[in-house]
């Protein structure tokens, strides 16, 4: 079966640092891979999605990238945090034979300080 | 482009109450529909889906939805809620290789 992997579970870091959160996912090849973040009563706001590797599309203009370095790993960085980045960060993937069902990770409660 | 909308941001109701959440999109012809579920402390996970066929969807743990083109709906529905179904509910639809969201809805139930 699959599974989707994200850590850190929780991270606390300083203005201006930087960010890398993983996101992987086992039991599947070529999955559609998304990096979401989720705010309270805004619902869940797509960054990020992947086709597949180095095809990442990005869904607003922020201070984040992503990479996807192998097919099932997907990563979510920062060069310099800002207050703003702070937030619940949620990883999900899809396959072709799910067609557009995505299956979420545990996310990455980020806060930056 | 496609846009979801969750009329109620808060709904709470008493054990055994009848539930019935709003789903409106914006855009009509073939849609591919999704409600997902967030139990505190849980992760986010798929509560029931609409692809084609029955406008009916049966989902898990009793919930429903119905599927109504010209009203652009998809209400999640529940006959008699527990208090176990307190979670944030979101509802979805395809467009592309993305899934739209709506703004989510925290049901609480009051024992």
């Amino acid at each position: 079966s699959q599974t989707i992997h994200q850590w850190p579970a929780t991270l606390v870091q300083p203005v201006g640092s930087p960010l890398s959160l993983e996101c992987t996912v086992e039991g599947t090849s070529n999955p559609n891979l998304y990096w979401y973040r989720q705010a309270a009563g805004r619902g869940l706001q797509l960054l990020f999605y992947s086709i597949g590797i180095d095809q990442i599309s990005s869904e607003v203009p922020q201070n984040l990238s992503a990479s996807r370095p192998q097919d099932r790993q997907f990563i979510l960085s920062s060069k310099k945090l800002l207050l703003s980045d702070s937030g619940f960060y949620l990883c999900a993937w899809s396959g072709v034979g799910t067609i557009y069902e995505q299956f979420f990770g545990p996310g990455t409660r980020l806060t930056v300080l | 482009a496609q846009s979801v909308s969750q009329h109620n941001h808060h709904v709470i109701l008493s054990e055994a109450a009848s539930l019935e959440l709003g789903c409106n999109y914006s855009y009509g012809g073939t849609v591919n529909l999704f409600w997902y579920v967030q139990y505190p402390g849980q992760h986010l996970q798929l509560l029931l889906k609409y692809f084609s066929g029955d406008p009916l969807v049966k989902g898990i743990k009793g919930f429903e939805a119905e599927f109504i083109k010209s009203k652009f709906s998809f209400n999640l529905r529940k006959p008699s809620v527990q208090w176990s179904d307190t979670a944030e509910y979101f509802c979805a639809v395809r467009s592309n290789y993305q899934l739209i969201w709506g703004a989510g809805t925290k049901l609480i139930i009051k024992p």
